[in-house]
């Protein structure tokens, strides 16, 4: 069965600093994997795929297959960024999100 | 374009009822998805609708079970409400057609309480 694993429950950062959430899966084939982001009262919505490699709100992500990981990065983290961001995979087949359990993300004045 | 409504927005139940959750999908799709996701977890895959039937399935119990309708509307419904069935109900859609997994688009959730 797939897993993603977020270690962190909680990350805070100034505001201004880099930032890095991680996100590890465990699949031997080759997954689609996602970022999701949920602001405070707002639903779940997607922050980015892997296969788009776009860049959204300034947030990368680099698939790395070889440590099954897919780390969300942004350079210079700003306060409306705060949020809870969950990582997901997709088998492809079954095209059902497996998520892992989320990062809340406080960005600090 | 309309986005993913889910009803009842909040709902209590008793140990052993039932319940019905339900799902308009956003415009164009044709897909359906629900989650299941309990406090300070992300969410859980319960089933996938497609062309009004189940087109895969998580590891929750036949009383969990739902429908599609022509419209692609969903309904999720869960018989004898345990305790631990307490959780925000999600539900997403999406296209799917030939080639790769298409985005899913969430509705705001149904928070439901057993007692």
């Amino acid at each position: 069965a797939q897993r993603v694993t977020q270690p962190e429950k909680l990350l805070s950062v100034f505001k201004g600093a880099p930032v890095e959430l991680k996100c590890n899966y465990s699949y031997s084939g080759s997954p689609e994997l996602f970022w999701y982001v949920q602001y405070s009262r707002q639903r779940l919505q997607l922050l980015l795929r892997h296969i788009s490699r776009e860049s959204i709100k300034g947030f990368t992500a680099d698939l790395n297959k070889g440590e099954t990981s897919f780390h969300l990065k942004k350079p210079f983290a700003q306060e409306e960024d705060s949020a809870m961001y969950y990582c997901a995979s997709d088998s492809g087949s079954a095209r059902q999100l497996t998520f892992g359990s989320g990062t809340q993300l406080t960005v600090l004045p | 374009e309309t986005g993913v409504t889910q009803s009842p927005t909040h709902l209590i139940k008793t140990r052993g009822q039932q319940v019905t959750l339900r799902c308009s999908s956003q415009s164009g799709h044709n897909t359906v998805s629900w989650y299941q996701q309990a406090l300070g977890q992300g969410p859980q895959f319960i089933f996938q609708y497609y062309r009004e039937e189940e087109n895969g399935r998580g590891n929750f119990p036949p009383r969990f079970s739902g429908l599609q309708f022509p419209n692609y509307s969903s309904e999720l419904n869960v018989n004898a409400l345990e305790l631990d069935d307490s959780a925000l109900y999600l539900c997403a859609s999406s296209f799917s057609g030939t080639g790769a997994t298409e985005t899913q688009y969430f509705g705001p959730g149904t928070r439901l309480l057993v007692l």
